[in-house]
């Protein structure tokens, strides 16, 4: 059980262009679902939580403009990345929060490698 | 305020070798722990949880943790480390006492296991 499924797992984009990434909770409900930033070799930066019929709460330095999320049902978060820029590419993680034996767990999608060309 | 320190970036051990990694945490609350193990260019997978049960910790593939409050630490341990095992591996602590899912990584040790 607790099965998150992350798509794309990689994509490559012309710079200027929007790219979306789905994270979908397999087998829960998900009210809440976190979207991660991982630079090569290095520990995940969170970029923002997304709230199930509500607005994304951002994480400082993230700017909302560039990086849209949606939360429009309990399994699925989408991520855009707005007018995409080689600076960029990196690779994104979404979360999905489920309640287990009274505390919340985080189950973790595959990740999607975004490159910018 | 949370924070979670590991303590080694890199740990090399030989197959069939026992595994420690290790964590130290900070916390003003009593603290939910987690270690997740993360193999190349995938997602992250959770390998236990300390939630004040227990402080012997059991998690899949083998590994424990012991939650040690008077140490603040929480180090990972296998008594045998298998080829599989190589991977990175991540202590996390929760953001605020309501564990509202919120997490803090550690930095994340490299672990790499010789034949």
């Amino acid at each position: 059980g607790a099965v998150v499924s992350q798509h794309p797992s990689w994509v490559i984009c012309k710079s200027g262009t929007s790219v979306k990434i789905e994270c979908r909770s397999l087998d829960f409900q998900a009210t809440t679902m976190f979207w991660y930033r991982q630079f090569p070799k290095q520990s995940l930066m969170l970029m923002a939580t997304s709230n199930e019929g509500s607005k994304a709460t951002y994480e400082q330095g993230v700017e909302k403009d560039k990086f849209l999320i949606n939360h429009a049902s309990l399994t699925l978060s989408t991520l855009t990345v707005t007018s995409a820029h080689p600076e960029d590419s990196s690779f994104y993680i979404c979360s999905a929060v489920n309640r287990d034996r009274g505390m919340n767990i985080q189950y973790f999608g595959a990740g999607t490698r975004l490159s910018v060309l | 305020a949370q924070s979670v320190t590991q303590l080694d970036s890199h740990v090399s051990v030989s197959e069939g070798t026992p595994v420690l990694l290790r964590c130290n945490y900070s916390s003003s609350y009593s603290p939910s722990l987690f270690w997740y193990v993360q193999h190349p260019n995938k997602g992250l997978q959770l390998l236990l949880k300390y939630t004040s049960a227990a402080t012997l910790v059991k998690g899949i593939n083998g590994f424990e943790a012991e939650f040690k409050k008077s140490e603040t630490s929480f180090h990972l341990t296998k008594p045998s480390a298998h080829m599989s095992d190589a991977a990175e591996y991540f202590c996390v602590v929760s953001a605020n006492p309501g564990n509202t899912g919120k997490l803090i990584f550690g930095q994340g040790t490299t672990l790499q296991v010789k034949p």
